[in-house]
């Protein structure tokens, strides 16, 4: 049982580029969610998914796609990456998010992917 | 909108308690989830409270009051490896996870 999987662990891009974030997990869970982490400004929602084929806006969307097109797989894409998306990325998924949140909704977390774009 | 606080820093001595503590302002609060991020490292969750009072596991508790928008995770009997990030989260119905900057505590030997 891997649980939450990233890849890549890290890239380097130049501006203009573009490049996939692979986000895969193994624990059935029907939502899942991508993060970047920046100093001072701790974790911050990009987008997430609420089963199989949908996705929604979090609170940092502008600049990134995502696609969940398989329950287990979470993609997160940059068409044309700018210097201003150097971060960390993680990738967290859940069972559910419950109303209120009971132990079911605990996000477990990938190991991140640090990317850099000069 | 929505606001989580949290002290940016804190340390400690091994052995010793801390408190740290989490103010939130959000509209339809669910519950509140505690992390720890070692760093270089994801978080992982330590516990969650979705009532009032407090809740222990172990070394670490929390506490929530929801009608003064806050929160503590009390550390008891520190040890070195306690030396990290600790992120505050609350849910909003229908939403996901909105996280506060995180608190970094040092414990010193």
């Amino acid at each position: 049982n891997a649980g939450v999987t990233q890849t890549p662990k890290f890239r380097v891009l130049k501006t203009g580029q573009s490049m996939t974030l692979l986000c895969a997990q193994d624990m059935n869970h029907e939502y899942m969610y991508w993060y970047r982490q920046d100093p001072g400004m701790g974790l911050r929602l990009i987008h997430y998914s609420v089963g199989e084929g949908t996705t929604a806006k979090g609170e940092v969307p502008d600049g990134y796609n995502v696609s969940r097109l398989k329950k287990q797989n979470f993609l997160l894409g940059l068409e044309s990456a700018a210097p201003s998306q150097t971060s960390v990325y993680f990738c967290a998924s859940s069972y559910s998010t419950g109303h209120p949140p009971t132990s079911t909704d605990t996000q477990y977390f990938g190991p991140g992917t640090r990317l850099t774009v000069l | 909108g929505q606001n989580i606080d949290q002290p940016t820093e804190m340390t400690a001595t091994e052995g010793a308690i801390v408190q740290i503590n989490c103010t939130y302002q959000t509209s339809g609060f669910n519950g509140l989830f505690w992390y720890q991020q070692h760093a270089g490292e994801a978080p992982t969750f330590l516990s969650y409270n979705v009532l009032d009072g407090l809740e222990e596991k172990g070394r670490f508790s929390s506490f929530l009051s929801r009608s003064k928008g806050y929160s503590y995770l009390l550390l008891k009997e520190l040890q070195m490896k306690d030396s990290a990030s600790y992120l505050c989260a609350v849910t909003q119905a229908g939403t996901a996870l909105i996280f506060g900057k995180g608190t970094t505590l040092s414990v010193s030997s």
